[in-house]
C-alpha cells in the first residue's frame, strides 16, 4: 500500500547544479501536484498536473520545471539551483472525481538544500 | 485571490486540556473546506473536511464545522493527547478545481 513515493529523501545540491525529483502513485489518480513548504509560509503551489501530457503553472513556478509523461509518475526539475529553492518538497495526488471535494495525498518529501 | 488564514503557533496544551485552533478564509468561489495533520518527518494527511455550509467534519476526536457566514473553518476537540502534537493545516479547493489554498500551519505541541 505505497501510496505516493518521492524520490530522493534527501540531497544536497551545490548552487547551478541541476536535478530531478521523483513522485510516483499507484493509485491511479488522475491529479499529481508538487508543493514546496518553508518555515511560515505553508504549503506553496509550484506547478500541477490534470492528466497525462499535461502540466500547469501555480503560485510560484520560476525557476522549475515538470512533466507527466506516464500517468503514475510526475517529475519535479531543477535546470540550475539556487539557494532560494532550499525547502522540503512534497508531492500529491487526487482523483478525479469529484473535483474540489477530494483530499490530495501526500509523499513523505525531499528535503533539498542548495549550498 | 482565495486566501486561508490560520491562528498562529505555537498552541501549548497539557494532555486532556481543550483545543481549538481558528482557520477563516477568503474565496472568490464556493469552497470546500479540509484540516489536513503534518506529524514530524511525515507528509500531510486529510484529518477532516466539509463540502458545504454547516456540515460538520469530524475524525479522531476533532471536529470542525463549516460556517458560511462567518467564513469559518475551526477546529476544535475535546481532550488532546500528547500523539496529537503536529502541525495542523486548513486549506481550501474550489468547486470545479483540484489545486488547494493552505494556510501557514498551526503547530499544536501537548504536554504531558
Amino acid at each position: 500500500n505505497a501510496g505516493v513515493t518521492q524520490t530522493p529523501k534527501f540531497r544536497v545540491l551545490k548552487t547551478g547544479q541541476s536535478m530531478t525529483l521523483l513522485c510516483a502513485q499507484d493509485m491511479n489518480h488522475e491529479y499529481m501536484y508538487w508543493y514546496r513548504q518553508d518555515p511560515g509560509m505553508g504549503l506553496r503551489l509550484i506547478h500541477y498536473s490534470v492528466g497525462e501530457g499535461t502540466t500547469a503553472k501555480g503560485e510560484v513556478p520560476d525557476g522549475y520545471n515538470v512533466s507527466r509523461l506516464k500517468k503514475q509518475n510526475f517529475l519535479l526539475g531543477l535546470e540550475s539551483a539556487a539557494p532560494s529553492q532550499t525547502s522540503v518538497y512534497f508531492c500529491a495526488s487526487s482523483p478525479h472525481e469529484g473535483e474540489g471535494n477530494q483530499p490530495q495525498h501526500f509523499g513523505d518529501g525531499t528535503r533539498l538544500s542548495i549550498l | 485571490g482565495d486566501s486561508v488564514t490560520q491562528m498562529e503557533g505555537p498552541v501549548t496544551l497539557s494532555e486532556e486540556a481543550f483545543l481549538t485552533i481558528n482557520c477563516t478564509y477568503t474565496a472568490t468561489g464556493y469552497p470546500s473546506l479540509f484540516w489536513y495533520v503534518q506529524y514530524p518527518g511525515e507528509g500531510l494527511q486529510l484529518l477532516l473536511k466539509a463540502t458545504k455550509a454547516d456540515d460538520k467534519g469530524s475524525n479522531k476526536g476533532f471536529e470542525a464545522t463549516y460556517r458560511k457566514e462567518t467564513t469559518s473553518f475551526h477546529l476544535e476537540k475535546g481532550s488532546v493527547q500528547v500523539s496529537d502534537s503536529a502541525v495542523y493545516f486548513c486549506a481550501l479547493s474550489l468547486v470545479g478545481y483540484s489545486t488547494l489554498t493552505f494556510g501557514k500551519g498551526t503547530m499544536l505541541l501537548v504536554s504531558p
